[in-house]
Order: C-alpha cells, then structure tokens, then sequence
C-alpha cells in the first residue's frame, strides 16, 4: 500500500464555490502528479511537478491550479467550480530509487452542482 | 499519435476461471508497459512492469506478457478470485522526455461472478 493520501474522498459542492483537494505523501518522492478520470475513461494529466517550486501543465487542459511549497503536500484549487468540474480526481507521486512507477492515492470523487 | 487500447472493454466470469485481457499500444519510442489493478472507488495499483527486452513477468495469479514487435501484451489471471473484480489498466511509458510519459488504456471492467 502506497503512502500517498488524498482528500476529501468525496466531495459535492454548489457552482462558483472555491475548493481545494489535498495530496500528501510520505515517501519523499521528487515527483507528483494530478489526473482528471471520468467513468469508464482513461487517466488524463492534468498537472505535474519535479520538485519544490516547480509545476507544470498536462496534457488535458484544465481551469484548476496547483502548488508544490513542500516536496510532500501538492495541493489542487479550482477558484470557481462548475458542473464541468465533476469528476474523479487521482493524485500519484514516484521517485522510489530503481524505478519509475507512479503510486497512487484514493482519489477524491468529485460533483459540482 | 501515441495511443493505447485494450480488449474486452468489459468481461465477466465465474470464480475460479482463467481469463486474458489484451492491450495494444502505438506509443513511440517505447520505454516499459505495466498493468495496473484499479479497484471501484479507489487509485490504480502497479500489477506488473516489462521493460523491451522483457517477454513475461509474473505476479502470484497475474501473468502479464509483452511482444515488443508487434505491440501488444496481455494480461492472464489464473483461477479468478471474487476480489479480482476490477478495472485493469494498461500502461505504455514513452523515453522520449524527462518526465517519463504515460499513455493510459480505458481498461477492462472485469467481474468475477460467485
């Protein structure tokens, strides 16, 4: 069982409001990661990072924003939630010496009203 | 373009069979292919990686192989179990950046039924 956390696990919020979805893992891992999955659908990147300081966007375009001030936190904000937003929403980390697998956590169900 | 399918989409059989879900892939270059367990409501989990010059690789009932030539693997469980019910998911990795990049499948539901 991987070390990474996610929450909340489920989550169900009105149009306009502000939220945040937290990751943390505890592996120390340089590299971490957000998808956006919907039923039935394949993980699609939505924002990653190397390390500290440093964030990137993925391949799926996305009105969310992220932050990595500590190498274990790598939270997620949408400003402004919309009914479009509803998903699920897996964040991963790697760096483990010898490979490049990526564990992943929970996930947070998400459902914008 | 770098894509990955998998076959059946979905799949149900009687505990204690045998069963084999496919994937093909066209991402390039190729870099290792793993299989991954994604239970209802939960994150995928690493089942097996392969690297090119790996042809099989095994983890307790979970056998995966790969034919780096023609791109494919698959993935064959052997005397299913109730909590085999899952989504698997296969994986593609490409070399030709830093960041290692994913290719995701859509999976195959599998139920096993009692």
């Amino acid at each position: 069982e991987a070390d990474i956390y996610q929450t909340p696990r489920y989550l169900v919020i009105g149009t306009g409001k502000k939220i945040t979805l937290e990751c943390s893992q505890t592996m120390g891992h340089d590299k971490m990661y957000w998808y956006q999955q919907d039923p039935g659908m394949e993980l699609h990147l939505i924002h990653y990072s190397y390390g500290v300081n440093s964030t990137e966007k993925g391949d799926l375009s996305s009105e969310s924003t992220v932050s990595r001030i500590r190498t274990e936190h790598f939270p997620l904000t949408l400003e402004s939630a919309r009914p479009s937003h509803t998903s699920q929403y897996l964040c991963a980390s790697s760096g483990t010496p010898g490979t490049d697998t990526q564990y992943f956590g929970p996930g947070t169900r998400l459902t914008v009203l | 373009k770098n894509q990955v399918e998998q076959s059946p989409q979905s799949l149900i059989i009687l505990e204690g069979k045998n069963c084999t879900l496919q994937c093909n892939y066209t991402v390039s270059p190729f870099s290792n292919l793993r299989w991954y367990k994604q239970d209802t409501g939960r994150g995928p989990v690493s089942l097996t990686i392969m690297t090119f010059s790996e042809n099989t690789k095994s983890n307790g009932r979970y056998t995966a192989t790969l034919d780096a030539d023609t791109k494919q693997s698959s993935l064959h469980i052997t005397a299913s179990q109730l909590s085999d019910s899952a989504s698997y998911i296969c994986v593609v990795s490409d070399r030709g950046s830093t960041l290692g990049r994913l290719y995701f499948g859509r999976g195959t539901q599998l139920t096993v039924w009692p």
